[in-house]
């Protein structure tokens, strides 16, 4: 499985964007990469996946380097609600035991109002 | 619509009692899985149920800990003889198929097992 590297923690306003990295250089060409958040008390939800090309849907939207070893997830305009714990997971696109989410660490995200 | 539900919300026991907890995905998901969150800890994998295909068992931890799946729906992750070191919060997760990488997992709220 790819390695992954987030920062612990960060910090935002609300309404500021955000911006999320997260190292991923043994990925592999067809891994593709998550993104899950765990919000306080509640089991994780997905957030956004990609490939090669930049990523967009209602939650967030997603960079991911043109060498595809590192990645950033976007929030736009952070609010209250978006405080939780976001994890950055490389997924192989099929076969195998590509079911298995391989969750890290994570980046805990704090919001100030 | 209704997602994943898993009960107890809590569950408190003591060393050396059989625990069982409970998983109701959502309707239509052919897939399963189960996770586990200790104190501080990343989430980690213990099984996936796939229609009637065998689970992957390869994550439990050891032969204390059991799972199945009746009627590819609801499943039931039961641990034998509880020790202290199981004291987490399960999770359980559902999607509508499994290795195509666009399915994504619907987890539910989890149950926090806590071993006295």
């Amino acid at each position: 499985d790819a390695k992954t590297t987030q920062p612990n923690s960060m910090e935002s306003n609300e309404e500021e964007p955000v911006h999320l990295p997260c190292n991923h250089s043994t990925i592999s060409g067809t891994d593709y990469i998550h993104w899950y958040r765990q919000l306080p008390s509640q089991g994780p939800e997905y957030v956004i996946h990609g490939l090669t090309s930049n990523v967009n849907n209602r939650m967030a939207s997603l960079a991911i380097a043109e060498d595809r070893k590192s990645s950033t997830l976007i929030l736009h305009r952070a609010t209250l609600r978006d405080a939780a714990v976001y994890y950055c997971i490389p997924r192989p696109d099929s076969g195998g035991s590509n079911y298995k989410l391989t969750f890290g660490k994570g980046t805990l995200l704090t919001v100030n109002p | 619509g209704a997602g994943v539900s898993q009960s107890p919300s809590n569950k408190v026991t003591e060393k050396g009692k059989d625990v069982e907890l409970r998983c109701d995905p959502i309707s239509g998901h052919t897939a399963l899985y189960w996770y586990r969150q200790s104190l501080g800890q990343g989430l980690e994998f213990l099984i996936y149920f796939q229609g009637n295909s065998a689970p992957d068992k390869s994550g439990l931890p050891s032969d204390r800990f059991s799972a199945e799946r009746t009627g590819g729906s609801v499943s039931t992750l039961t641990i034998q003889r509880t020790q202290q070191e199981d004291s987490a919060v399960y999770l359980c997760a559902s999607s509508q198929g499994s290795t195509e990488t666009y399915n994504e997992q619907f987890f539910g709220p989890g149950t926090r097992l806590t071993v006295l």
